[in-house]
């Protein structure tokens, strides 16, 4: 099993729907966990930190599920801005390749 | 405040050349760290270095050598270029607050023919 995994999508959705994106992990020991976005041909940028308790930033809501070791995150009301890559990300502390374990990322394309 | 600063931005090699590519940050950060991402592998990490003065090897890190030279720059190297390296490059440096932001560079986009 990998250790980040997400639908690579195409999620092609029209301006103003809702959509989530899903993401497991396969390290029970990870300690921190984000969202990360990437524009096409740029370098990934931090979205958000995900916390226990869920976490809200405007129309972005990240969730974490420790127990099935699942991580989520939910845009409303999407803009034509937000199409891009997401990338869900794992920080295995004292992991053997650095800090933070990529997922591959999923593709959102909103269209008017 | 820069950031995470790469050059170069573009670069063509033909095989068996060699490059470095340069990355510098004024964060003050202490971790920095090289990824390369190719169309469907999502970003792979090439080495990383957790302080000054030392380097550890990532996920790919056959065909490439590192040096931090201080707190402030980690550069990757090439000695003989092939085309299977053909990507492109983000270096990367962590912050020390407790969550973990990863501050990348604007990539360094390497063909090798």
């Amino acid at each position: 099993r990998k250790e980040v995994e997400q639908d690579p999508g195409p999620f092609n959705v029209p301006e103003g729907a809702t959509v989530a994106f899903n993401c497991t992990y396969s390290n029970s020991a990870s300690q921190s966990f984000f969202w990360y976005r990437q524009d096409c041909r740029k370098e990934p940028k931090l979205l958000m930190s995900v916390y226990s308790s869920g976490n809200e930033d405007g129309r972005f809501t990240a969730q974490l599920n420790r127990a099935s070791q699942y991580i989520s995150l939910l845009i409303r009301d999407s803009k034509l801005s937000d199409s891009a890559t997401y990338l869900c990300v794992v920080n295995n502390y004292g992991g053997s390749q650095g800090n933070l374990i990529f997922g591959k990322g999923t593709k959102l394309s909103v269209k008017p | 405040n820069a950031g995470v600063t790469q050059t170069p931005k573009f670069q063509v090699l033909k095989t068996g050349q060699s490059m470095t590519l340069q990355c510098a940050q004024d964060m003050n950060h202490n971790s920095m760290y090289w990824y390369r991402q190719d169309p469907g592998m999502g970003l792979r990490l090439i080495y990383y270095s957790a302080s000054e003065g030392t380097t550890d090897k990532g996920e790919v890190p056959n065909g490439y050598n590192v040096s931090r030279l201080n707190k402030r720059e980690f550069s990757l190297r090439l000695e003989s270029a092939a085309p299977s390296q053909t990507s492109v490059y983000f270096c990367a440096s962590i912050g020390t607050s407790g969550y973990n932001e990863q501050f990348f560079g604007p990539g360094t986009r390497l063909t090798v023919l």
